[in-house]
């Protein structure tokens, strides 16, 4: 099946500074792409969908200027967190679908801002 | 799409059948029921998905009744690397739709 790779599985950065995180489809052309927010003991909330050559689509509630995403390839979206804040540690993790009520997500991103 | 509503938690012990159900009234014609596991840390892994009756996978099996307005996840014999949370979603079956989760049921299997 689809494999979906995500890169860094966990990164620390000072507050102020921008991370990003990669999310690879590995041999599955993903036109769109999903990323998600997870805090502790919570679900997951679907922050923005990435669009292979457009613009992603961003839920209510979360800023794009601060929340980056690029999606310029079939196999490779990124979300950059900018100008970080201890607010903004969180699990951020990206999916790709397959099917019907399908997806496949990628391992996730442990983000902790100091 | 619809919303779902399980459990917050279970325990089991291992060796058991668990079997976690699902409420989702508003379920649409063209929808489509799908499991998620969890691990802490991790990202989802898709169980299984079903649209009516019962589906049975080598991990699972997913019961469905004729309405359609609940499900119910169904793991044999559970053992502690089952541990986690199971997610219950339903939504349309064309590609590029979201997946929207709910609460999911946390299932702790003790020794």
């Amino acid at each position: 099946g689809a494999v979906v790779s995500q890169h860094p599985s966990r990164v620390i950065c000072k507050s102020g500074t921008s991370v990003k995180i990669e999310c690879r489809s590995l041999d599955f052309q993903a036109t769109t792409m999903f990323w998600y927010r997870q805090f502790p003991k919570q679900s997951l909330m679907l922050m923005a969908t990435s669009n292979e050559g457009s613009k992603a689509t961003y839920e209510q509630g979360v800023e794009k200027d601060k929340f980056l995403i690029n999606h310029a390839s079939l196999t490779l979206s990124t979300l950059t967190v900018t100008s970080a804040h201890p607010e903004d540690s969180s699990f951020y993790i990206c999916s790709t679908d397959v099917g019907p009520g399908e997806a496949f997500f990628g391992q996730g991103t442990r983000l902790t801002v100091v | 799409l619809a919303k779902t509503t399980q459990p917050i938690s279970m325990d089991s012990y291992e060796g058991q059948e668990v079997n976690i159900t699902c409420s989702h009234n508003n379920i649409a014609t063209n929808d489509y029921i799908t499991w998620y596991q969890q691990f802490p840390s991790q990202g989802p892994r898709f169980i299984i998905q079903g649209y009516k009756t019962k589906v049975t996978n080598e991990v699972a099996s997913l019961f469905i009744p004729a309405d359609r307005k609940s499900s119910t996840l169904s793991l044999p014999r559970v053992s502690l690397s089952d541990t986690a949370v199971y997610y219950c979603l339903v939504g349309v079956g064309n590609a590029g739709n979201m997946l929207t989760f709910g609460g999911g049921t946390r299932l702790m299997v003790k020794p």
